[in-house]
């Protein structure tokens, strides 16, 4: 069962646009969500994380809104560039170094 | 720069041999080391979680005999793929928890494994 479902698996926009990544979880035990990006042939990066007692982080053109009520958390990316393609992930944990729980990724594609 | 190094970043070995890789946080403190599977176009797959100085636990699946994990510091833990096969080809990546404080892992770089 999968305890993070991402959507969409896969996003084209273009040179400027927002790209917006969903996420859903389950377990609400789960106070850590961070969003990760990974290029081809590298290890993940993180961009941004949130904890729940927040509704909104912003750092840069990448925002994260998170609806605790909803179980829901999503990725904004602002005036998307064709650097930001790449492949997505969500996730979440019960702490820092606790073991995350992934999405299945999203692989975004930005049009020059 | 790269808080956690990982070595190798690539190799081919034959049908049989036994790969070590290795992961190590280069300016901090790891009590917790992540490892991690990757098929091409698939999320990450956690194998096990190692904490220094004791045994590793293993996720649902894995096989602790083929996969041996040592944590023998605080700023190094090896992945060893024994008696390898072309099944066990994939990309291998750690990660690092630092010791107290309240930081995000750290992840390597990967290792891509071709077992021929």
């Amino acid at each position: 069962q999968q305890q993070v479902k991402q959507s969409p698996q896969s996003l084209i926009v273009q040179k400027g646009g927002i790209s917006i990544i969903n996420c859903a979880y389950e377990n609400t035990a789960f106070d850590y969500f961070p969003w990760y990006q990974q290029f081809p042939g590298k290890g993940p990066a993180l961009l941004i994380a949130i904890r729940p007692d927040v509704s909104e982080k912003k750092e840069g053109r990448f925002t994260i809104s998170f609806n605790k009520s909803a179980k829901q958390f999503s990725l904004h990316i602002m005036d998307s560039q064709p650097g930001d393609s790449a492949t997505y992930f969500c996730a979440a944990s019960d702490g820092n170094n606790r073991k995350l729980i992934w999405g299945l990724g999203t692989s975004l594609a930005v049009n020059p | 720069g790269a808080v956690v190094s990982q070595h190798p970043s690539w190799v081919i070995c034959k049908s049989g041999t036994s790969v070590k890789i290795e992961c190590r946080s280069l300016d901090f403190q790891a009590t917790t080391m992540f490892w991690y599977r990757q098929f091409p176009k698939q999320s990450l797959m956690l194998m096990a979680t190692s904490n220094e100085g004791s045994k590793a636990t293993y996720e649902q699946g894995v096989e602790k005999d083929k996969f041996l994990i040592n944590h023998a510091s605080l700023t190094l833990s090896t992945l060893t793929v024994t008696s390898a096969h072309p099944e066990d080809s994939s990309f291998y990546i750690c990660s690092a928890g630092r010791t107290g404080g309240n930081q995000p892992q750290q992840f390597g770089d990967g290792t891509r494994l071709s077992i021929l």
